[in-house]
């Protein structure tokens, strides 16, 4: 039973270019989260997704970055005309269908973004 | 709104010594508290959590950590470090009184435990 898998693990973009993350969620899990990690900060909470529908998109910036979650394939976070300051690790957790208020989050191993 | 605080940057300690990794919370209902793990270039990994019951929670790896209503705090402890304990450690807390789905996690300390 695979975990959360996210790829590419590394992308190299240039500032201007786009960047597309993906995340397939553990089998039977319907919820997805987008996390931001960037040193001496911690996780920050960006999106909470459920499939078709973004639940609370709260901690995405206003512009330049989207999230989906369609009905057939993997979550993807779509970060258009990356600035050096988008440069962090981005990782996907995920929770099965139900009552997620105890859920545990499953993370995947996280995509690393450099912008150069 | 729901927060979580760790003080401690960083924790060193000598293996086989006791460990204790620090998280105080707020929240306007009741806490649901998760601790996880983070090995280099790794996602996170769970621990253990609590959600009602006993205030003492065992978790994985030997690690357990103790709900403390009044001082709001969920301190994750271990009674004797292994150099492979070495790692960095996110305390999370969402609000189990109907508020937000999302948990919110701490900046994480890293621990460092020396041979």
């Amino acid at each position: 039973n695979a975990g959360v898998m996210q790829n590419p693990r590394h992308l190299v973009r240039r500032r201007g270019q786009e960047a597309r993350l993906r995340c397939s969620p553990m089998k039977g899990h319907s919820h997805v989260y987008w996390y931001r990690q960037l040193p001496e900060e911690g996780l920050k909470f960006m999106v909470y997704l459920q499939k078709e529908n973004i639940i609370d998109e709260s901690g995405m910036p206003k512009e330049r970055f989207s999230a989906e979650f369609p009905k057939e394939g993997p979550s993807i976070l779509r970060i258009q005309q990356v600035v050096r300051g988008d440069s962090a690790a981005y990782f996907c957790a995920s929770s099965p269908l139900g009552t997620p208020t105890a859920n545990v989050l499953t993370f995947g191993a996280g995509s690393r973004l450099t912008v150069l | 709104a729901q927060s979580v605080a760790q003080p401690e940057d960083q924790v060193n300690v000598a293996e086989g010594n006791p460990l204790t990794v620090k998280c105080t919370y707020s929240v306007s209902g009741n806490p649901y508290l998760f601790w996880y793990v983070q090995y280099p270039n790794r996602g996170l990994q769970f621990l253990l959590k609590y959600i009602t019951g006993d205030n003492l929670v065992k978790g994985s790896y030997g690690f357990e950590a103790e709900f403390n209503k009044s001082q709001t705090s969920f301190h994750l402890k271990k009674p004797s470090a292994l150099v492979s304990d070495s790692a960095l450690y996110f305390c999370a807390v969402r609000d189990g009184g109907g508020g937000s789905y999302i948990p919110t996690f701490g900046r994480g300390t890293s621990l460092i435990v020396h041979p």
